[in-house]
């Protein structure tokens, strides 16, 4: 079946370093790749997708590129603020018009 | 334009009574879709409709969980009776394309808490 894979939170960081949170996917097909965030008390909203190999989603900073080849969707951001502080989530839509698969989600804490 | 809106935003009440979550999706979107995020569980989906009719409800938990579509702007979950276990945040959510591709948009999600 479908499946997402995220690094196990929480991840702490210190204002401006560097961020990396890993994701792996398990497909059928050719699937949209998708990254979230929830900021503490609201919804979730899209950060940024990337809908076949070889895209690179960009969005404030983040990035993120399709990687078939290793099944990858990796979050990253060169220098994080602490507005960044959330719970970062990635998911799949399998083609076909089935629903998304969503993973655990990695909460980040970014100190001052 | 307006979002997903999800009513109430925060719900107590005690166990055995029925809860109802409502929701409005983006106009326009054909696909909408209740998830359940708990700290235990994470994020799951319990129910996802497209064109007003339920496609799969394989994530509802049991027979206590219902949720109905009666129109393109319109959809509740229930829970009859409650219970303790069921206290969650219940987001809803609506995409234009079916999710295959396109994006999903979420309420602010309903706090139910199940004393």
């Amino acid at each position: 079946g479908n499946s997402v894979t995220q690094m196990e939170g929480p991840v702490t960081l210190s204002e401006e370093a560097f961020l990396t949170i890993n994701c792996t996917y398990t497909a059928t097909g050719y699937p949209s790749l998708f990254w979230y965030v929830q900021y503490p008390g609201e919804g979730l909203q899209l950060l940024l997708k990337a809908t076949k190999a070889d895209d690179k989603g960009s969005n404030k900073g983040f990035e993120a590129t399709y990687r078939k080849e290793t099944t990858s969707f990796h979050l990253e951001k060169g220098s994080v603020q602490v507005s960044d502080s959330a719970v970062y989530f990635c998911a799949l839509s399998p083609s076909y018009g089935q629903n998304f698969v969503f993973g655990p989600g990695t909460r980040l804490s970014v100190l001052p | 334009d307006a979002g997903v809106i999800q009513s109430p935003r925060h719900e107590v009440t005690e166990m055995g009574q029925e809860v109802t979550l409502r929701c409005k999706p983006i106009s326009g979107h054909n696909s909408l879709f209740w998830y359940r995020q708990t700290m235990m569980r994470g994020l799951e989906l319990l129910i996802y409709f497209n064109n007003n009719v339920p496609i799969d409800d394989s994530g509802m938990p049991e027979d206590r969980f219902s949720a109905k579509m009666p129109n393109a702007s319109f959809s509740t979950l229930k829970i009859q009776p409650s219970e303790p276990r069921d206290s969650a945040v219940y987001f809803c959510a609506s995409s234009l394309t079916g999710g295959n591709t396109g994006e999903l948009f979420f309420g602010e999600g309903s706090r139910l808490t199940v004393l």
